[in-house]
């Protein structure tokens, strides 16, 4: 069964604090790919990363970082130097190429 | 410009009035999808399809049905609505390489209330 787990609800930081949200994935495929999205307030669904399950190289763009771990089955996400505009809900998602599986979602409250 | 539209974004309608949800996309995309947000469950999906007559169901198809007759477009139905199918509904597409499907392209959503 494919399955993905994002154990935090909400969390909730002051600008420019350091963020990290956890992803634990199950799957039993060995090739997988892995996806990290954005939901501003305004409701769309935002596109940051793509993975595949052969590659655990770790990831930087710009304050957004993804650190993939097969071992722990794992993919989370951490954000440096947080900003207010980073408000949202971020889903941590998984598929073997068909189906795709989301987990619950983290919303991320920056306060000024 | 390379989008998904969807259409209705909103609408209320009442128990067993069938009813249809449009999704179109213009970027050739093999891969469509349909999800429903509810809060605290994230996207679940409901069907998918990887290409023209190829459908198969995701997560949540039940009260659901789809077609896909044509590459760009890929409704979602409710023959009879129920309140429990009140939800934030959004297609998606994406295309499929030999390695899996890339980032999926949502449209803006549907909200739907069943009364």
């Amino acid at each position: 069964a494919q399955k993905v787990t994002q154990a935090q609800t909400e969390i909730s930081v002051v600008e420019k604090e350091d963020v990290t949200l956890d992803c634990v994935y199950e799957t039993r495929d060995t090739t997988y790919y892995l996806f990290w999205y954005k939901q501003p307030p305004s409701g769309e669904l935002v596109f940051l990363i793509r993975r595949n399950s052969f590659d655990e190289q770790n990831e930087i763009s710009g304050r957004y970082s993804w650190n993939f771990q097969k071992s722990t089955s794992s993919f989370n996400f951490t954000i440096t130097a947080s900003q207010v505009v980073d408000s949202a809900v971020y889903f941590c998602a998984l598929t073997p190429g068909d189906d795709m599986r989301f987990g619950a979602g983290t919303r991320l409250t920056v306060k000024p | 410009e390379a989008q998904v539209t969807q259409n209705p974004r909103y609408l209320i309608t009442v128990t067993g009035k069938k009813l249809t949800v449009t999704c179109s996309q213009n970027m050739n995309h093999e891969y469509m999808s349909w999800y429903r947000q509810d809060p605290g469950l994230g996207l679940r999906q409901i069907y998918y399809s990887m290409n023209v007559e190829v459908t198969d169901k995701g997560d949540v198809p039940e009260g659901y049905k789809v077609s896909r007759k044509e590459k760009r477009n890929f409704p979602l139905i409710l023959e009879s609505p129920s309140p429990n199918q009140t939800s934030l509904y959004f297609c998606a597409s994406s295309s499929v390489g030999p390695g899996g499907s890339y980032e999926q392209y949502f449209g803006p959503g549907t909200r739907l209330t069943v009364t």
